[in-house]
């Protein structure tokens, strides 16, 4: 597609509920990336995709928080028992990861806001 | 800790008039990236700055990249209400692994 898609674009849940957010990234970009950002706050990194692999989940906050990309295509971050602390912005990007030039631009969608009441 | 901060966080500023935004950061990436937020929007990819002394330029806004001194700067020339957004500077640390500062909004009145 021309650019990251994600949906929903707002989900309104209630605590202890399990929650799927999926992203479609940029046809042809192998890598993708999750971010979280909270009100206010710049966004941070949860976890990105080479490929099918996960190669950095570094930032999930704890094993409530999943992510999947089956094909190296569309990506799904799962987030069971939700908490109200979870409520955010979750934003993904993809990107060639081609450091030609050494640049690695991202490519952010517009986000799934999330409210967990 | 890795920490990237900017200041200031909030800039109230007339058309016309010049300011600067710092970002400070304490990791030894040399790759740094500007981003721009609309409300309620995503984030648009403003410049790349890959090096020491890096400079880039597009329109009013310029940014710079000093690597010994971890800093960068976004300088507004003559700012205009379309400018009205909040920056974020961002250093990449492995791959795409981005750590962002609080962000700056800019708020540019008539």
């Amino acid at each position: 597609g021309a650019g990251v898609s994600q949906t929903p674009s707002n989900k309104v849940t209630e605590k202890g509920k399990y929650v799927e957010l999926r992203c479609d990234p940029i046809s042809g970009h192998t890598a993708l990336y999750w971010y979280r950002q909270s009100l206010g706050q710049g966004p941070e990194f949860l976890i990105y995709f080479q490929g099918t692999g996960a190669a950095d989940d570094s930032g999930l906050p704890n094993d409530r928080f999943f992510a999947v990309r089956p094909e190296g295509s569309v990506s799904t971050l799962k987030i069971q028992r939700t908490e109200r602390g979870d409520s955010a912005v979750y934003l993904c990007a993809s990107s060639l990861l081609s450091l030609v030039g050494g640049a690695n631009v991202l490519t952010f969608g517009a986000g799934s806001r999330l409210t967990v009441l | 800790e890795l920490k990237v901060e900017q200041n200031p966080l909030f800039l109230s500023m007339q058309e016309g008039k010049n300011y600067t935004i710092y970002c400070n950061y304490s990791t030894t990436s040399d790759r740094l990236y500007w981003y721009r937020q609309d409300p309620g929007k995503s984030l648009e990819s403003l410049f790349v700055l890959l090096s020491n002394g890096a400079v880039k330029q597009e329109g009013r806004l310029m940014a710079s990249l000093d690597t010994k001194a971890r800093l960068s700067t976004l300088h507004i020339t003559a700012a205009v209400h379309d400018l009205s957004a909040t920056y974020f500077c961002a250093v990449d640390i492995d791959t795409g692994k981005l750590i962002f500062g609080q962000g700056t909004t800019l708020q540019v009145k008539p």
